[in-house]
């Protein structure tokens, strides 16, 4: 099972906000890092950091930490928006790094 | 561009070996902190193994410690991961990621190769 929990499932209206949240202790000590993966594709890194977007990236997609909760923000979804959703970070004690479970985000 | 291509994944039967590759391009490998996550079918994604960018330290997670070897030749740009006593739990597209150059209190990857599969079973 992931250190990191993720909701499964969430779905969004076209144009909406939508936010999916990652929870775990290693959160009160690193920054979570968000991935966006499309059926047969590679991640695609969207955040990391505090609230960092790598080149290429809308900036619709927003982070941001609170406590042992870190959230992903899309404002205004689009289609292509539609994906499933990962969020990592360092692992508070042995592990290297902790990936959670991932939310299969739709876009109604 | 940067570029990851992995390459060696094949079918194994469980206690098998295999050696998978991953080729980079673009950057200055030799620079950057690697890793491999892999991805069961149906599933979600998995940390399984990192190597510093000198390749002095190395890192596992407990599912493969102990029968899984990160290396890299950084003349050659490769990472490699050595994969023995293969499990049918170890079956999965095993991607190589670039760790993403230091950010305070947080770790990422900031590119992905598409990955190779590895299955075990007999």
């Amino acid at each position: 099972s992931s250190e990191l929990t993720q909701d499964p499932a969430v779905s969004v209206a076209l144009g909406q906000t939508v936010r999916i949240t990652c929870q775990g202790d290693s959160l009160r000590n690193y920054y979570a890092s968000w991935y966006q993966q499309k059926p047969g594709q590679a991640p695609v890194l969207v955040i990391y950091g505090e609230n960092n977007r790598p080149s290429g990236i809308p900036d619709r997609f927003s982070g941001s930490n609170s406590g042992i909760t870190a959230s992903l923000t899309i404002s205004g979804a689009q289609a292509e928006d539609e994906a499933v959703y990962y969020c990592n970070s360092r692992h508070s004690t042995v592990k290297h790094v902790v990936f959670g479970g991932g939310t299969k985000l739709t876009v109604l | 561009e940067v570029q990851l291509l992995e390459s060696g994944g094949d079918l194994v039967q469980p206690g098998g070996s295999l050696r998978l590759s991953c080729e980079a391009s673009g950057f200055t490998f030799s620079r950057f902190a690697m890793s491999w996550v892999r991805q069961a079918p149906g599933k979600g994604l998995e940390w399984v193994s990192a190597i510093s960018a000198p390749g002095g330290s190395t890192y596992y997670a407990d599912s493969v410690k102990g029968r899984f070897t990160i290396s890299r030749d950084n003349s050659k740009n490769t990472l490699y991961l050595q994969m023995n006593s293969l499990r049918v739990e170890d079956t999965a597209v095993y991607h190589c990621a670039r760790e993403g150059l230091v950010v305070p209190a947080a770790v990422y990857f900031d590119y992905w190769g598409q990955g190779t599969l590895v299955t075990v079973s007999s």
